[in-house]
């Protein structure tokens, strides 16, 4: 059975700084992976998904990355801004799990002003 | 255009009531998942459909849960003879297919209250 683990489960940064969360799978037979966010008392919202070919995927300030063979993924934020604070959740779909998501429990960031 | 809209936001009831969550995915998508989260931990997956049909129901904690999407659009979950551990975020997502390059887009959630 899959298990997603993300570690710091909360972080604070100044504004400004550079940083990388992080998410480690037991299972490396991974269709793709997945980096979230979510605001308090809201819904998720999808940042990046990378395939299990990719290595990596970017959009704007972030960047992905995928090392199956180690069981782990990253997300790095550039130049951190306060409107990044939210909760960060990867999650992974395996191979024989139909489509289900299997999440981590997320790292809260808080960037400071 | 609309993302995936889920009824109500919040829901109070007393143990050993009988509830339904509605869940309205976006447009064209046929595939539709429902998760559950509890505070502080990541969404856990309940249920998925492909068109009409309970793809994988494997989530479902046990028989009083039930989900249902007659016509391959809206969805709704049942819960009969709630229990105080039911009380979490019911979050509903779908995606175009259910293919693994295609992004789940998430609702909003009913948060539901089981006194």
């Amino acid at each position: 059975k899959q298990e997603v683990t993300q570690i710091p489960a909360a972080l604070s940064v100044p504004e400004g700084e550079n940083l990388v969360l992080n998410c480690s799978f037991t299972d490396s037979a991974i269709y793709n992976l997945q980096w979230f966010r979510q605001d308090p008392g809201k819904g998720l919202t999808s940042l990046l998904l990378i395939q299990s070919s990719q290595r990596e995927q970017t959009s704007g300030r972030l960047n992905a990355s995928l090392d199956k063979s180690s069981g782990r993924s990253t997300l790095y934020i550039a130049a951190s801004q306060p409107g990044d604070s939210a909760t960060y959740l990867c999650a992974a779909i395996s191979s024989g799990s139909a489509r289900q998501l299997t999440f981590g429990s997320g790292t809260q960031l808080t960037v400071l002003p | 255009g609309a993302g995936v809209s889920q009824t109500p936001s919040n829901k109070v009831t007393e143990k050993g009531k009988y509830v339904e969550l509605r869940c309205d995915p976006i447009s064209g998508h046929t595939a539709l998942y429902w998760y559950r989260q509890s505070l502080g931990q990541g969404p856990e997956f309940l249920i998925y459909f492909q068109g009409t049909g309970a793809a994988d129901d494997s989530g479902l904690p046990n028989d009083r849960f039930f989900a249902v999407r007659p016509e391959g659009s809206v969805s709704t979950l049942k819960i009969q003879r709630t229990e105080r551990g039911d009380s979490a975020v019911y979050l509903c997502a779908s995606s175009y297919t259910p293919w693994d390059t295609d992004t789940q887009y998430f609702g909003p959630g009913t948060r539901l209250t089981v006194l």
